[in-house]
C-alpha cells in the first residue's frame, strides 16, 4: 500500500536523449510536487500542480515538463539531457494544508 | 519569493547531547513550518512541524520553537541517539494556498557513539 511511488528508481542514460519518471499517489492528495536533490542535498522545488493550478520554479529549463493524466499521477518529461541534470528527483503529494509525502525518488545519471 | 536559510549545515553530537537547528525565512505571510528527516539514501519524511498559532510544539524527544517575530524557528532533539542521525530540513509554507514549499539547505546531524 505505498502511499506515493515512482519509476523507476534508477535511470542511466546518455546527453541528448528524452526520459520520463513517472509518479503515483494513492492518497488522494489534490497537490502534487517534482523536486530535485542535487549532490550537495539540496532539495529544489521544480513544479507544483493541482488540477487548476501548475506553478514552475522559473530557473527550471523548459527540458523540463511536468503531464498529469488524472488527480492520482504526475509524470516528468525531459528532453535533450545534459550532464548537469544528473540528480535524485523525487515526487511528492499533499492536501494543499497538510504535510507533502516524498515517493522514493529516482536517481538519474547522465553520462 | 520567500527564502529559508538554515544553520548548520553539519552538526556532530555526543550520544545523550543535544542538538539544536535553526532557520530563518523572510516572507511573513508563512503560516506553515515543517521539519523533515532523510537518512542516507531514503526518501524526506515528515518528523514535526508548527503553525504560525503556536510557539512551541513537542513530540517526544523532538521539539520545534517558533518566533513569529524575528522570523526563526528551531528544531529541538533531546537525548540524541545514533539512528538520529541524518540530514534535517526546516521549510516554510503559506498554508491554504498553492504556493510552494521552500526547503533550507539542510544540516547533517551525526551522532557519535
Amino acid at each position: 500500500d505505498t502511499a506515493v511511488s515512482q519509476t523507476p528508481k534508477y535511470l542511466v542514460t546518455q546527453m541528448g536523449n528524452d526520459k520520463s519518471i513517472k509518479c503515483e499517489q494513492n492518497l488522494g492528495h489534490d497537490t502534487m510536487y517534482w523536486y530535485k536533490q542535487d549532490s550537495k542535498k539540496f532539495l529544489k522545488i521544480m513544479f507544483s500542480y493541482n488540477n487548476k493550478e501548475l506553478i514552475i520554479n522559473e530557473t527550471v529549463p523548459n527540458r523540463f515538463s511536468p503531464k498529469s493524466p488524472d488527480k492520482a499521477h504526475l509524470n516528468l518529461h525531459i528532453n535533450s539531457l545534459e550532464l548537469g541534470d544528473s540528480a535524485v528527483y523525487f515526487c511528492a503529494s499533499s492536501q494543499i494544508n497538510n504535510e507533502q509525502y516524498f515517493g522514493p525518488g529516482t536517481r538519474l545519471t547522465v553520462t | 519569493g520567500e527564502n529559508v536559510e538554515q544553520h548548520p549545515s553539519t552538526l556532530s553530537v555526543q550520544e545523550g547531547d543535544s542538538a539544536v537547528i535553526k532557520c530563518t525565512y523572510s516572507d511573513s505571510a508563512s503560516n506553515y513550518f515543517p521539519w523533515y528527516k532523510q537518512e542516507l539514501g531514503k526518501r524526506p519524511q515528515l518528523i514535526i512541524d508548527i503553525r504560525s498559532n503556536v510557539g512551541e510544539k513537542k513530540d517526544q524527544r523532538i521539539a520545534v520553537t517558533l518566533n513569529k517575530t524575528a522570523k526563526h524557528f528551531s528544531l529541538h532533539i533531546t537525548e540524541t541517539q545514533p539512528e538520529d542521525s541524518a540530514v534535517y530540513f526546516c521549510a516554510a509554507k503559506v498554508s491554504g494556498s498553492a504556493r510552494q514549499l521552500t526547503f533550507g539547505s539542510g544540516t547533517q546531524l551525526t551522532v557519535l557513539p
